[in-house]
């Protein structure tokens, strides 16, 4: 069945600790991207791909960074996290339309806190 | 300005009424429309998206879209004590625009 999948769904760590969220799909999109969302507010976009080898910043500025080696596969890495990256942090992907940009399906997200 | 503006809400509906929330977007070249609902702590997932100019009917949903006046609308007909969520507007040039989203409170 074609979906998303994020790992791990919580993780709670200290403070300067080096973590990787994964991200993956199997929905064959080439686009995808990465999303941190505080409880109530908005989406913001911090990182996505367009392709294996293309990785570009999103609208809010992160610490975090990104690779895309594989198709498939889209991990998040916070070198030294920080109690300011404590959020849930959510990948989604998309394929093409013929309005260039498709809809974007969800993971199930990341809860991320640091103390 | 942001690119895609949604009122915040809440929107308090009663049920079974309908809810009418709305979106506009400042991009002329916007092709494609969608509306996500948010349940709190989950992630977004579709529930229409909308091309055209128009109207377009999904079961208990219609999107409506003009794109002269640059609006996107969803109203959600019978409104249930499910359906209260975050609702988020996008907007497509070149990449998916969303808004911050209006929260619907269903009343029973």
């Amino acid at each position: 069945e074609a979906d998303i999948y994020q790992t791990p769904r919580y993780l709670v760590i200290g403070t300067g600790k080096k973590i990787t969220l994964e991200c993956s799909q199997t929905m064959g999109h080439d686009k995808m991207y990465w999303y941190q969302q505080d409880p109530g507010m908005e989406l913001h976009l911090i990182h996505y791909s367009y392709g294996v080898n293309s990785t570009e910043k999103g609208d809010l500025s992160s610490e975090s960074t990104v690779s895309r080696i594989r198709t498939e596969h889209f991990p998040l890495t916070l070198e030294s996290a920080r109690p300011s990256h404590t959020s849930q942090y959510l990948c989604a992907s998309s394929g093409d339309s013929w309005t260039g940009v498709g809809e974007q399906f969800f993971g199930p997200g990341t809860r991320l806190t640091v103390l | 300005q942001k690119e895609v503006e949604q009122n915040s809400g809440p929107l308090s509906v009663p049920e079974g009424a309908i809810a009418s929330l709305n979106c506009t977007y400042s991009d002329r070249g916007s092709q494609s429309f969608f509306w996500y609902r948010q349940y709190s702590g989950k992630s977004p997932e579709l529930i229409m998206f909308i091309y055209s100019n128009g109207d377009k009917e999904d079961g208990r949903f219609t999107a409506q879209l003009n794109k002269a006046s640059q609006y996107v609308s969803l109203l959600i007909r019978d409104s249930q004590p499910s359906d209260s969520a975050t609702y988020l507007c996008a907007a497509s040039w070149g990449k998916l625009q969303f808004g911050a989203g209006t929260q619907v409170v269903v009343t029973p």
